[in-house]
Order: C-alpha cells, then sequence, then structure tokens
C-alpha cells in the first residue's frame, strides 16, 4: 500500500527547459512534504520541502506546488541544467504523529543536452 | 562538515551468513533511520530510533533483522541469517525530528549482495 506515489519512473528533459515531477498521496494526515534528490552510489540529499499550510515554496530554480484538495505535489525546475539528472523522491510526514518519513519509489530524470 | 558515515560501503556474502551494518549519526542528531533501498520498493524505512530508543521497527522482517543502538554515536543493523532477496542499498540517516524540520541526512549506504 504506498502512501506516496511517483507514477513515473523516469522523464527526459532538454537541457534549458522546465523539468515537472509529480508525486501524489494518499493519507489526509501528512501535512509535511519533501524532495530529495539521489545521485548514483550516494545517499539522498535534501533538495526542498512544504508545509501543509502553503501551496507553494520556491528556492532558486526549485518550486513545490502543492494541492491538497487532490492530494498532489509536484517538483518544478527551472530551467533544467546537466547536473539536475539524478534521481528525486518525494517524501511526506504527519507532523502531530511520528517523525518518520514515507518515500516514493522516485523518479528518474534524464537532462538531454 | 558534518556527515553521517556507514560501514561497510559494500558488503558481498553467501546466503545464511550473518551480516552487520554501521551507521554513524551526525553528532546531536536524536533521531536514526535505516532505509532499504530496492528498484521495485524504492527506499523503504525499516525501523527508526529517538534519543536511542526504538520507536518503530514494523517495516523490518522481525525473524532475521534486528537494529540497534548501543550508544548515541553508533546504530547498527543486523541480519541473520541472510538471504539473496536481503540485497539491496541499505541507508542510514539522522535528524533532529520534528524540531526544526524533517530533513534528515543520509550516509552513502551499504551495498550487500548475498549469493
Amino acid at each position: 500500500d504506498q502512501q506516496v506515489k511517483q507514477n513515473s519512473p523516469s522523464l527526459s528533459v532538454q537541457e534549458g527547459r522546465i523539468s515537472i515531477l509529480n508525486c501524489d498521496y494518499t493519507n489526509s494526515m501528512f501535512d509535511y512534504f519533501l524532495w530529495y534528490k539521489k545521485y548514483p552510489a550516494e545517499g539522498p540529499t535534501f533538495l526542498i520541502s512544504i508545509s501543509s499550510i502553503k501551496d507553494k515554496n520556491e528556492d532558486g530554480r526549485f518550486t513545490v506546488f502543492l494541492n491538497k484538495s487532490a492530494k498532489h505535489l509536484s517538483l518544478h525546475i527551472v530551467p533544467s541544467q546537466p547536473g539536475d539528472s539524478a534521481v528525486y523522491f518525494c517524501a511526506a510526514s504527519a507532523f502531530n504523529r511520528d517523525d518518520k518519513i514515507i518515500f516514493g519509489k522516485g523518479t528518474r530524470l534524464h537532462i538531454l543536452p | 562538515d558534518a556527515r553521517v558515515t556507514q560501514t561497510p560501503r559494500h558488503k558481498v556474502t553467501e546466503m545464511g551468513q550473518e551480516v552487520t551494518m554501521r551507521c554513524q549519526p551526525i553528532l546531536g542528531h536524536n533521531t536514526v533511520f535505516w532505509y532499504r533501498q530496492t528498484m521495485m520498493q524504492g527506499l523503504e524505512l525499516l525501523a527508526y530510533f529517538r534519543n536511542r530508543a526504538p520507536l518503530d521497527d514494523s517495516g523490518m522482517p522481525k525473524d532475521r533483522f534486528s537494529a540497534e543502538m548501543p550508544d548515541a554515536t553508533l546504530a547498527t543493523l543486523k541480519i541473520q541469517p541472510s538471504e539473496p532477496r536481503d540485497s539491496a542499498v541499505y541507508f542510514c540517516a539522522s535528524g533532529l525530528g520534528q524540531n526544526p524540520s524533517y530533513e534528515q541526512y543520509f550516509g552513502p549506504g551499504t551495498r550487500l549482495t548475498v549469493t
């Protein structure tokens, strides 16, 4: 029972264009959402997060959008750069319950030259 | 430069052998997590600790896996006996829990191959 779903295993985007990675969740108790980035042979690293009281959070080229009614969030990267090629994990947590973060299966992003 | 360290980085073992993976969390972090990454399941949470106390190990096969924190600087994950299906990358992560955020810092992982 996947509580956090990333339905696209991979995505290819031209360098300079916008990359949009999508994520859906099923647990309405989730109130904090994160994106992690992972390069081969390394551990995931934190990228950006958003609280459920917001619908948008921006950090440089990265923006996360949250649609609570649809239980959907997305990560926008613009412009996409070669170094953005990595696996991106969507994750969610429930603030009032515990410290657990539930991760999706990840989306592999390829930035094409 | 504070980092989570994990040893060994790679482990190849035969089915039935005991495997011990070690993790040193970032000093001052009070939560420690063990994850397993596979192609099919992505990043699965196996167990986690807060202030060295185990809070949730529902993701672990209880009959063969065990996780402990002998002290604040060491977390261990043991598999006994190991099976080929345990082959995966095992990550340890540490964090400060809900305060100030949920950000977790991951180690580089232990790639386990059970033949």
